[in-house]
Parts: C-alpha cells; sequence; structure tokens
C-alpha cells in the first residue's frame, strides 16, 4: 500500500446522480492532486491543492467540483456527469520541496456514467 | 512542445525473456525522468527517478536509462515474470519542482507476460 488511500473504488452513476469520491493521505504530505486516467491517453490533471489552497484547474468542467478541508483529505464531488466522463479518477499526494515532488498515488476509483 | 512518447504501445514477451522499454521527450528545461509501474486497476507506483547528472539506476530487475543528450530513455526488464504485466509509465518534470503543471506523462507501454 502506498499510504493513499480512496473510496468508493468503484462507482456507476446516472447522469443525474450527485457523488462524492474521497482520498485520504498518510504520508504527511503538502500537495494533492486529482487526475483523469481514460483508455490509451496519457493522465490528466484536474486539479492541485498545495497547503489546502486549489493552485491548479486545468480547464475541467463546472460538475466536477474538488474540495480540501484540510492536508490529508481531498475530495471530488460529481453531478450531471456525461458518459465520456467514465474513467479512473487517482489521487495523488506529495511533499512539495522534498523527493523531487514525487507523487505517491492512490488505487483509484473507476467510474462509469451510465 | 513538451511530450514524452513512449513505444512501443503495447508488447508481449514470453516469461523469463528480456525487454525493453523507451521513452523519448521533448520537455525543457528538464528536472527528472521517471518510471512507474501501473498494475490494471490501480495506481502508478514508481520504479525509478533519474536526474540530468545520472544515466543508469537499477531497482531489482528494472534498469532505467537516461540519455539527456539525445533526450532519451529506457526501461529494461530482465528475466521477465507474471508479475510485471501492467503498464509502464514515463514521467518528465520540468523546472525544478512546485506545480504539478510540470509533469508530463507519456500514454505508457503495456506489458503482457506469456508463461
Amino acid at each position: 500500500e502506498t499510504g493513499v488511500t480512496q473510496t468508493p473504488r468503484h462507482l456507476v452513476m446516472g447522469m443525474t446522480n450527485k457523488k462524492s469520491l474521497k482520498c485520504e493521505q498518510h504520508l504527511g504530505h503538502n500537495a494533492m492532486y486529482w487526475y483523469k486516467q481514460s483508455a490509451k491517453k496519457p493522465l490528466e490533471l484536474m486539479f492541485v491543492y498545495n497547503f489546502k489552497e486549489q493552485t491548479e484547474n486545468n480547464s475541467v468542467p463546472s460538475r466536477f467540483s474538488p474540495e480540501c478541508p484540510n492536508s490529508s483529505h481531498l475530495f471530488l464531488h460529481l453531478h450531471t456527469l456525461q458518459p465520456e466522463d467514465s474513467a479512473l479518477y487517482l489521487c495523488a499526494s506529495s511533499h512539495l520541496l522534498r523527493e523531487m515532488d514525487e507523487q505517491y498515488f492512490g488505487p483509484g476509483t473507476r467510474l462509469t456514467v451510465t | 512542445k513538451n511530450q514524452v512518447e513512449q513505444s512501443p504501445q503495447s508488447l508481449i514477451i514470453l516469461e523469463g525473456k528480456n525487454c525493453t522499454l523507451q521513452c523519448n521527450y521533448t520537455v525543457s528545461p528538464f528536472s527528472n525522468l521517471r518510471w512507474y509501474k501501473q498494475d490494471t486497476g490501480r495506481g502508478p507506483v514508481s520504479l525509478t527517478i533519474m536526474t540530468f547528472s545520472e544515466n543508469t539506476k537499477s531497482n531489482g530487475r528494472y534498469t532505467a536509462t537516461l540519455d539527456a543528450d539525445t533526450k532519451q530513455s529506457s526501461l529494461h526488464i530482465t528475466a521477465s515474470q507474471l508479475s510485471d504485466s501492467a503498464s509502464y509509465i514515463c514521467v518528465v518534470s520540468r523546472g525544478v519542482g512546485g506545480s504539478a503543471s510540470k509533469i508530463i506523462f507519456g500514454s505508457g507501454t503495456r506489458l503482457s507476460i506469456r508463461p
């Protein structure tokens, strides 16, 4: 285990549902990230939080809403998703300015939008 | 444009054989290069990390090389095992840490080991 946990591991939701993904890191890191991984595509960075402050939003549609209540927890709130949003959503954490900012990834949430 | 390209896209080899995966990048300024292993349905796990001054690094049966002049890296797997079946992702970082937007991911090589 990498010290980064994600729940749920699998999620099936309709386009009108509202759900949330949760990520927790136990590594004492100060930065957390959400990535989207679609089949045969590179990981796409969605959001970055440094010291609980959002520092990046890579043109992500507003139907994805992140929340970082503290440096150990990160949420991704989902509403009115589209089928093309089906993907593996990965959370990662790192310690800025240490270990060359190496990111440690969680196991991911496999999301299917029907 | 900052890009990381990996080849081949997929590879099938027999158990016990060796293989080499390639990574070419056009990222500048270069900071470091990592190889990650990602098992199906799991998050990526770091195998090696190399900076500009390093040209080879090993982690068990995995050996990564880096040629900063030609901007190429390779990952060599020796005596493959069934558990090596995974996607291998090359990741290049720009600058000196900080923003994750300075990290560029390759699309990965899907490696399958057959018994």
